[in-house]
Parts: structure tokens; C-alpha cells; sequence
């Protein structure tokens, strides 16, 4: 069965520094999304991709932020400069149009 | 702003029993509902998803109930396993919006033989 791919598993990093979260999401998919999770709280969306653009972003979803598809198959989630807030699970997912396929997150530990 | 709330932050059930998880929202304008089964260090799961114009959707033991006019949705899982003990998340969507998922809480599931 197909399924979205998410590298690294678990990130540390020190405050201040920069990020890169990967994801290979099936690659029928036209529209590819992020989502975190902080420890004991609900998944929140971050932003929606389609047609090499962002298509819709949270409040969460600020300046230090941003996402790439560079290839045909990657898609990146970067954080420029990381908070001690920013540490969470974040999750891809991809979508054909409805129904998603998350990715089995990366855990985020920012020091 | 929580659009959608699932009350019960946990839920323990006897194997073989029915478990029943319920999720309420409060935009109107939602009109695709999803079920998420999730573990510990993993991604939410697909499960089950229901359509506005529905009211009742069945998967093999599982079954969503959308009550548009309480705007509550519930899942229904019989009979229950031990397997099934997990998180379960409801998520609600504006089709129209390209299909940004809300989320709502969680409810640990817990089946005990």
C-alpha cells in the first residue's frame, strides 16, 4: 500500500537553528499538506500545498516558516530560525482530492 | 477557537462491547467528516469518513453517525478489540477549502480483554 515517507524520525536541535523536515508523499497526489502535533495537544494544521503553491496557511504558519516541493517527489518543510515552542510531531499528509495519507511524523526536540 | 470538541479525553471499554466516541462541532459549514485512529509515535490513520448529505456511514465494525442539526458525529465500534485501543481523532473539513482538516482533541480509546 502506498504511503508518505517522513525523514528523519526525530530531529534535535538547538534553539536558533535552522531545520529541514522531509516528506515523500505518494506521488499520485496533487495536494500535500503539514501538520504538528505538541505533546498532549491536538493536531493542528500548518499549510496546504497544491499546484506548487501554498494554498491556504495558519496562524502558526509565520514568517519562520516555509515549505518546497524541489523535486517531483519532495516536499520540505524548513523552520529558519527554531523556538523552544516549535518542538512537536509534525506530520505530512498528501491527498488525491479527499481522504488523506499522513507520514509517521518526525518528532521535533528543539533545545 | 475550538470548531471541534471531543469531550471525553479518554473511554474504557470491555472487549466485545460497543465503543461509542462522540465528536461535536460548531461550523456549520463543515461538510466532510473524518475518523483518525492514531498510536503513539505514529500518523493518524484513516478509518471512516462521512459526507454531509449522509447520516450514517458503516465500514466493516465500524459506524459514523452525523446528526447535522446537534452537529454531533459519533463512531461506533463493535464489537470492540484490544487492538483497537488507541487515539481516536475526529476531523471535520470545508470541502471547498481544498480540504484543510480541524482536529479535534482526542479520545484514548482503551479495550480491555
Amino acid at each position: 500500500e502506498p504511503e508518505v515517507t517522513q525523514t528523519p524520525s526525530h530531529q534535535v536541535t538547538q534553539m536558533g537553528q535552522e531545520v529541514i523536515l522531509r516528506c515523500v508523499p505518494i506521488s499520485n497526489h496533487l495536494y500535500f499538506y503539514w501538520y504538528r502535533q505538541i505533546l498532549g495537544q491536538k493536531v493542528e494544521f500548518l499549510v496546504s500545498f497544491y499546484n506548487n503553491e501554498i494554498s491556504e496557511k495558519s496562524e502558526i504558519f509565520d514568517d519562520q516558516f516555509s515549505v518546497e516541493r524541489p523535486d517531483g517527489s519532495n516536499f520540505t518543510l524548513k523552520i529558519r530560525s527554531t523556538k523552544l515552542e516549535d518542538s512537536a510531531m509534525y506530520f505530512c499528509a498528501s491527498s488525491p482530492d479527499l481522504g488523506y495519507t499522513f507520514g509517521s511524523g518526525t518528532r521535533l526536540t528543539v533545545v | 477557537d475550538q470548531q471541534v470538541k471531543q469531550n471525553s479525553p479518554s473511554l474504557s471499554v470491555q472487549e466485545g462491547r460497543i465503543s461509542i466516541l462522540n465528536c461535536d462541532y460548531t461550523n456549520s459549514m463543515f461538510d466532510y467528516f473524518l475518523w483518525y485512529k492514531k498510536y503513539p509515535a505514529e500518523g493518524p490513520t484513516f478509518l471512516i469518513s462521512i459526507s454531509s448529505i449522509k447520516d450514517k456511514n458503516e465500514d466493516g465494525r465500524f459506524t459514523v453517525f452525523l446528526n447535522k442539526s446537534a452537529k454531533h458525529l459519533s463512531l461506533h465500534i463493535v464489537p470492540s478489540q484490544p487492538g483497537d485501543s488507541a487515539v481516536y481523532f475526529c476531523a471535520a473539513s470545508r470541502y471547498n477549502q481544498g480540504g484543510k482538516l480541524i482536529f479535534g482533541q482526542g479520545t484514548e480509546l482503551s479495550v480491555k480483554p
